[in-house]
């Protein structure tokens, strides 16, 4: 069945570092990808998306690059902020269905 | 704000209880989707209904069941309740029903926290 992996957490860094949270994912045919974030209290957001492959998703300053000969959709941002703390999740729905499959999520906490 | 929202924003209830979470779309949005999230199972995809119709079910337990009025608000029922239905339940809701593909965003309401004592 289709699934997510996301890379092991929590993630601690200090603000202003570079950030790569991994994502690959196993699904046949070409789901479309997302990371949504979850701040403490509160509901999932859309952080971004991409529905095709090679398709770079990009908001806020985080970007992910949709890579199928990688099944990957790895979440990067260049400078990370306190302000970034929160719970980061890889997602995919399948073609012909719009159920989101979650990975497990990644802790995020950035120290000033 | 996502538009979507859910009542109650808690609830403690013991063993044996039965509970109605309740969640509205945003304005215009026919799809209504039910997550569960738990601390071992992770986000959990349980139902989704499209303008009224069930469209798509998940790990959805027997005692569950939800539906979607022609309001277009939605409710999840659980029953016979037990301690490992403690969780976070998302209502999330998307524009609706393309056949193909699934990049649509779907937007998540704040939850209801769940406590089964």
């Amino acid at each position: 069945g289709n699934s997510v992996t996301q890379m092991e957490g929590p993630v601690t860094l200090s603000e202003e570092a570079f950030l790569t949270i991994n994502c690959t994912y196993t699904a046949t045919g070409y789901p479309s990808l997302f990371w949504y974030v979850q701040y403490p209290g509160e509901g999932l957001q859309l952080l971004l998306k991409a529905t095709k492959a090679d398709d770079k998703g990009s908001n806020k300053g985080f970007e992910a690059t949709y890579r199928k000969e990688t099944t990957s959709f790895h979440l990067e941002k260049g400078s990370v902020q306190v302000s970034d703390s929160a719970v980061y999740f890889c997602a995919l729905t399948h073609q012909g269905a719009q159920k989101l499959v979650f990975g497990q999520g990644t802790r995020l906490t950035i120290n000033p | 704000d996502s538009g979507v929202t859910q009542t109650p924003k808690h609830l403690i209830t013991a063993t044996g209880q039965r509970v109605t979470l309740r969640c509205s779309p945003r304005s215009g949005d026919l799809s209504v989707y039910w997550y569960q999230q738990s601390l071992d199972q992770g986000l959990q995809f349980l139902i989704q209904y499209y303008n009224g119709e069930e469209r798509a079910k998940g790990n959805i337990l027997e005692r569950f069941s939800a539906q979607q009025f022609p309001d277009l608000h939605s409710e999840l029922n659980l029953s016979s309740l037990e301690l490992g239905d403690s969780a976070l339940y998302f209502c999330a809701s998307s524009p609706g029903g393309r056949l193909a593909g699934g990049g649509e965003t779907q937007y998540f309401g704040p939850g209801t926290r769940l406590l089964v004592l």
